[in-house]
């Protein structure tokens, strides 16, 4: 079975420049997570979706950052302007909801604002 | 805000040594889960263990939980290289789907 797919897998763009980070959850998982990873603040959660709803956005860290879900197989992960500090690795992950059970985590676009 | 903190932060052993890492946490929680990361890749799931849980394993991984203590310890038996990797723990928000991660412990298996 094919696991979360995200894309790119790197992307370096100039600061200023508009980022879509996209991903493809598991099929028939119904709970999507974005996160960024970095060094000095570790694994943060972003935001969250159920059933293509956002459930908790509080951890979008301005207002320069979007997510959308369209449907049940495909989101994305925007900012605009990207900013030098923006630059994390961004990881996407599903799962069943109402499980409390384990997340499935993509491999991450590495991404860097010059 | 930090729910789970692993200690120690990094970790060295040579191969067929024992490897533990601590997480502790500070809330009420419904499970804990622990999560394996190599390097340049996503997390990857090892073990869940419930809250009215004390031990679980799963081949040669052990995990115990201290509710009282709120704090859970993960064993890694005759450890190999391919074990190399950071170690995170995971904590729900209180019966929320969120999870919150620790910030890791990153083991070396020397050969």
């Amino acid at each position: 079975d094919a696991g979360v797919i995200q894309s790119p897998r790197h992307e370096v763009t100039e600061m200023g420049q508009e980022v879509t980070l996209r991903c493809k959850p598991i099929s028939g998982h119904n709970s999507l997570f974005w996160y960024r990873q970095t060094m000095m603040r570790g694994l943060e959660l972003l935001i969250y979706f159920n059933n293509n709803v956002p459930i908790d956005d509080s951890g979008m860290p301005e207002d320069r950052f979007s997510a959308k879900m369209p449907n049940a197989s495909f989101s994305t992960l925007k900012i605009q302007p990207s900013e030098p500090r923006d630059s994390a690795v961004y990881f996407c992950a599903s799962s069943l909801s109402n499980s409390l059970g384990p997340q499935h985590f993509g491999d991450g676009t590495r991404l860097s604002i010059l | 805000s930090q729910q789970g903190e692993e200690d120690p932060q990094a970790l060295s052993i040579q191969e067929g040594e024992n490897a533990t890492m601590n997480c502790s946490y500070k809330t009420s929680i419904n499970n804990l889960q622990w999560y394996r990361q190599n390097s340049g890749r996503g997390l990857v799931h090892l073990i869940l263990i419930r809250s009215n849980e004390r031990e679980k394993h799963s081949g040669r991984l052990r995990v115990t939980l201290d509710t009282s203590k709120k704090s859970s310890s993960l064993l890694i038996t005759a450890s190999r290289a391919a074990d190399t990797a950071s170690y995170f723990c995971a904590t729900d928000a209180g019966g929320s789907e969120k999870l919150v991660f620790g910030k890791g412990t990153k083991l070396t298996v020397n050969p």
